[in-house]
């Protein structure tokens, strides 16, 4: 039990399709995190929220879409995906962007979301 | 900005070896450092961390890691390889001043009976 639970564990899906990954931690964070692993390829972060607010987009197509309807939930809509976007899907809490200390920086990570679109 | 570079995509060591991970950073403001392990088919997990202090930190698993700030460097270690061990890690840098966590590429520890 991590703290971080991410379903659907594995997602198939056309390109036409709309679906969404789900996350929730049990943890009491108020920071939350999409990251993308792909084969070969470093973590790329993808969004960050702190307190339900948005503070990062790193550059991240719109047929990816977050919601953070409170601060224990973290969802990621995708519609009209490419094959390209298959990747195992992270998502991550921490205590906040701004608690500094000691525990500035530590990540807790779900098990991840394994997404093959074809 | 800031940055870090893990040098060997995979490193292959046999049971009860040494284990080396070499992670190097850049960092224009004191640095916090962490090495990330995952397991197959799991998340990413904390295995140790640097934020001040004692610059030899001890993480899970007999696992440590050395800051040397003369040479940017923040190597992981383990005296004997067990195959539980056989994972992708992961070397980050946080500083207060970005408020953000920077992964490096990972590396692929195998080890063999």
């Amino acid at each position: 039990e991590t703290g971080v639970t991410q379903t659907p564990r594995h997602l198939v899906m056309g390109m036409t399709n709309k679906k969404s990954l789900k996350c929730e931690q049990h943890l009491g964070h108020n920071a939350m995190y999409w990251y993308k692993q792909s084969a070969k390829k470093p973590l790329e972060l993808m969004f960050v929220y702190n307190f339900k607010e948005q503070t990062e987009n790193n550059s991240v197509p719109s047929r990816f879409s977050p919601e953070c309807p409170n601060s224990s939930h973290l969802f990621l809509h995708l519609h009209t995906l490419q094959p390209e976007d298959s990747a195992l899907y992270l998502c991550a809490s921490s205590l906040g962007l701004t608690s500094g200390g000691r525990t500035a920086g530590e990540l807790f990570f779900g098990e991840g979301s394994r997404l093959t679109v074809l | 900005a800031q940055s870090v570079t893990q040098l060997g995509s995979h490193v292959s060591v046999s049971e009860g070896a040494l284990v080396l991970l070499r992670c190097n950073y850049s960092s224009s403001v004191p640095p916090y450092l962490f090495w990330y392990v995952q397991y197959p088919n799991q998340g990413l997990q904390l295995l140790l961390k640097y934020t001040t202090g004692a610059t030899l930190v001890k993480g899970i698993n007999g696992f440590e890691a050395e800051f040397k700030k003369s040479e940017t460097s923040f190597h992981l270690t383990k005296p004997s390889a067990h195959m539980s061990d056989a994972a992708e890690y992961f070397c980050a840098v946080f500083n207060n001043a970005g408020n953000m966590l920077t992964f490096g590429g990972g590396t692929r520890l195998m080890v063999k009976p």
